[in-house]
């Protein structure tokens, strides 16, 4: 059964202090797993897609980095406005899974 | 540069009412989704189009009928609407294949009493 685990649930930075999010998935051939921002009453946006093991992309305080059975959103010195719910999805057909999301909260 | 625009953004029914949300990107994208979003549930596909004249069920399909009414709009329907029914709807659309991301509306509230 495919799936998306994320961790953790929640998570509270001061301004400044680096850390780093999970998403550990099961999936039968992977085509693809996304990373997203969803802000309050918002929907997702896209930030990252990866695809081969190894894989990193980075834009501007974030990189998302990818292996076999997990990948990881690294924040380097998060500001306030890098708070947010960020989501995980891997895309296994045609169809997209979605974690539950870690919300994060950055304090000044 | 509108994207993907979801109407109306918010919704109050009674039970047993229907209704039928609409959905329209112009990004000439081939697929469109349909999914809820629930809290501590995460983003759950109710039902998908790949391509244009093609719908397929998602996880959570019962209780909707979706109709994929050209390129551009993607339509989602609930025919006698029920409280399990309250939650987030999101429309989202993408390039067909692998690896393509998914562009998504700001939603549609629906509350069902």
């Amino acid at each position: 059964e495919d799936q998306v685990t994320q961790s953790p649930e929640a998570l509270r930075l001061q301004e400044g202090e680096s850390s780093s999010l999970n998403c550990s998935y099961t999936v039968s051939g992977l085509r693809g797993l996304f990373w997203y921002r969803q802000d309050p009453g918002k929907g997702p946006e896209f930030l990252f897609t990866l695809y081969s093991a190894g894989e990193e992309k980075e834009k501007e305080r974030l990189k998302a980095t990818l292996t076999k059975k997990e990948s990881f959103l690294h924040i380097t010195a998060p500001k306030p406005e890098d708070s947010a719910t960020y989501l995980c999805a891997v895309q296994p057909g045609n169809q997209f899974y979605f974690g539950t999301g870690t919300s994060l909260t950055v304090i000044p | 540069n509108a994207g993907v625009t979801q109407t109306p953004k918010f919704q109050v029914l009674k039970t047993g009412q229907s209704m039928t949300l609409q959905c329209a990107q112009d990004m000439n994208h081939n697929s469109m989704y349909w999914y809820r979003q629930d809290p501590g549930m995460g983003l759950r596909l109710i039902y998908y189009s790949a391509s244009e004249g093609t719908t397929d069920k998602g996880e959570v399909p019962n209780g909707y009928n979706v109709s994929r009414l050209n390129k551009r709009e993607f339509s989602l329907r609930l025919e006698s609407a029920a409280p399990s029914q309250t939650s987030v709807y999101f429309c989202a659309s993408s390039t067909q294949g692998a690896n393509q991301p998914q562009h998504f509306g700001d939603g549609t509230r629906l509350s069902i009493l």
